[in-house]
């Protein structure tokens, strides 16, 4: 069974800083996503990672992944009040449509 | 821009009735899918569908769900006989293939009294 775990769950940190969300996957994935919900609001989808050593980056967010490792990264880069959100990793199962998510990191940033 | 829409925003029923949710896809996307999220918690995968037929299933989509798109454009979420553990956020999500990104609704809540 696919499990996928995220930490930290709950991140506090001050604007400017950089920090690193980790998701880690228990069995072989061929796609990893990465989302952003804002509270009440719907997922929006920031990168999409289909190969080992795939990186991506939007503004100072940047995505990668390690198929080896089973292991995907989400680094944020000099932190900005508006990326407060939370973060979702979710992992697809080779070959198949079923995508598991990860329980999510808060993240929430001080002026 | 393309989006996917979803009716109703909200929808309250009792317990036992049958809640039909719909979904609008974005146009020229082939993949469907239903997401559930209880309130505080985890997105959780419910169905996929592709090609008018499901083409995965979550241990959650048991025999009180069913899809369909039954005229190309709507693609409906049906729960026969709600439980009150059934409330919760549904999202649907279409793609273009299932190798990119997922297009979220933007949610119907739904609350069994």
């Amino acid at each position: 069974e696919l499990k996928v775990e995220q930490n930290p769950l709950f991140l506090s940190m001050q604007e400017g800083k950089n920090y690193t969300i980790y998701c880690n996957y228990s069995t072989t994935s061929d796609r990893l996503y990465w989302y952003r919900q804002d509270p009440g609001k719907s997922l929006e989808s920031l990168f999409v990672l289909l190969s080992n050593g795939a990186v991506k980056q939007e503004g100072r967010l940047m995505a990668s992944l390690d198929t080896k490792a089973r292991l995907s990264t989400l680094h944020i880069t000099a932190a900005v009040h508006d990326l407060s959100a939370t973060y979702f990793c979710a992992v697809a199962l080779n070959r198949d449509d079923k995508i598991i998510f990860g329980k999510g990191t808060r993240l929430h940033i001080l002026p | 821009e393309p989006e996917v829409t979803q009716t109703p925003s909200h929808q309250v029923t009792q317990m036992g009735q049958e809640v039909i949710l719909r979904c609008v896809p974005i146009s020229n996307h082939l993949y469907f899918y239903w997401y559930r999220q209880i309130l505080g918690q985890k997105v959780e995968f419910l169905v996929s569908f592709y090609n008018n037929e499901i083409s995965e299933k979550s241990e959650i989509f048991d025999d009180q769900f069913s899809v369909e798109r039954p005229d190309g454009s709507n693609f409906t979420l049906k729960i026969r006989s709600t439980k009150l553990e059934d409330s919760a956020m549904y999202f649907c999500a279409s793609s273009v293939v299932e190798e990119v990104e997922q297009f979220f609704g933007p949610g119907t809540r739904l609350t069994v009294l």
